[in-house]
């Protein structure tokens, strides 16, 4: 299986900040990454497929990119509804693999 | 637009077996390309991929859940259904069903329905 390192595991920031998250896999996955956002007893939310491609009705402060091992998710501007989880999420091979993901807290 | 249903009972006893239902609304089971696929999420932990089935009945399964899993599809209903056997208390989740199409890496997740496993 394809191991999904992301990190950090949670970071507290303040509305305005800028704030990166990163996921790293196992082997080389091409660009067949995703990132969800989910809030407290919600579905994942899609922000970012094909590792850079921003879903649509998806903030422009949220973008993505990387390619091969290694992936990056960058919020600019915190706003107070981005306080959630966030997960990576490879498709290259089965089985597919998920990233623990990252707490977002408000500082 | 694409939209993904789960159905299915909410609560199971210990060893039964689980038979869940995913109903697809805007894309077919028919169409080369289209893959349908199961991932569950324990509370407060992060998703897990279990099952996925392709147009042209390709099957791929967790390799850790593998021998409990089945998944099929009827394209006449365009359903997906996934069962699995032996239900655990460990096995409480909130299942999804993901679809993908031909041509895009998008993902399209149902909203979910959480099994809870108790005698």
């Amino acid at each position: 299986d394809i191991q999904m390192t992301q990190s950090p595991s949670s970071v507290s920031a303040s509305v305005g900040d800028r704030v990166t998250i990163t996921c790293r896999a196992s082997q080389t996955i091409s660009n067949y990454l995703h990132w969800y956002q989910q809030r407290p007893g919600k579905a994942p939310k899609l922000l970012i497929y094909g590792a850079s491609t921003l879903e649509s009705g998806v903030p422009s402060r949220f973008s993505g990119s990387g390619s091969g091992t290694d992936f990056t998710l960058i919020i600019n501007s915190l706003q107070p509804e981005d306080f959630a989880t966030y997960f990576c999420h490879q498709s290259f091979t089965a089985p597919n693999t998920f990233g623990q993901g990252t707490r977002l807290e408000i500082k | 637009q694409i939209t993904l249903k789960e159905s299915g009972p909410t609560l199971v006893e210990p060893t039964q077996t689980l038979t869940l239902t995913c109903t697809l609304s805007g894309f077919s089971l028919r169409t080369s390309g289209v893959g349908v696929g199961w991932i569950r999420q324990p509370p407060g932990k992060a998703p897990e991929w279990l099952a996925l089935i392709y147009w042209d009945d390709d099957k791929r399964y967790s390799p850790s859940l593998k021998t409990r899993l089945t998944i099929t599809k009827d394209t006449s209903k365009n359903q997906v259904v996934l069962r699995m056997t032996n239900m655990d208390p460990a096995d409480t989740a909130t299942y999804y069903c993901e679809g993908t199409v031909a041509g895009s890496q998008k993902r399209y997740w149902g909203q979910g329905t959480l099994v809870t496993v108790s005698s």
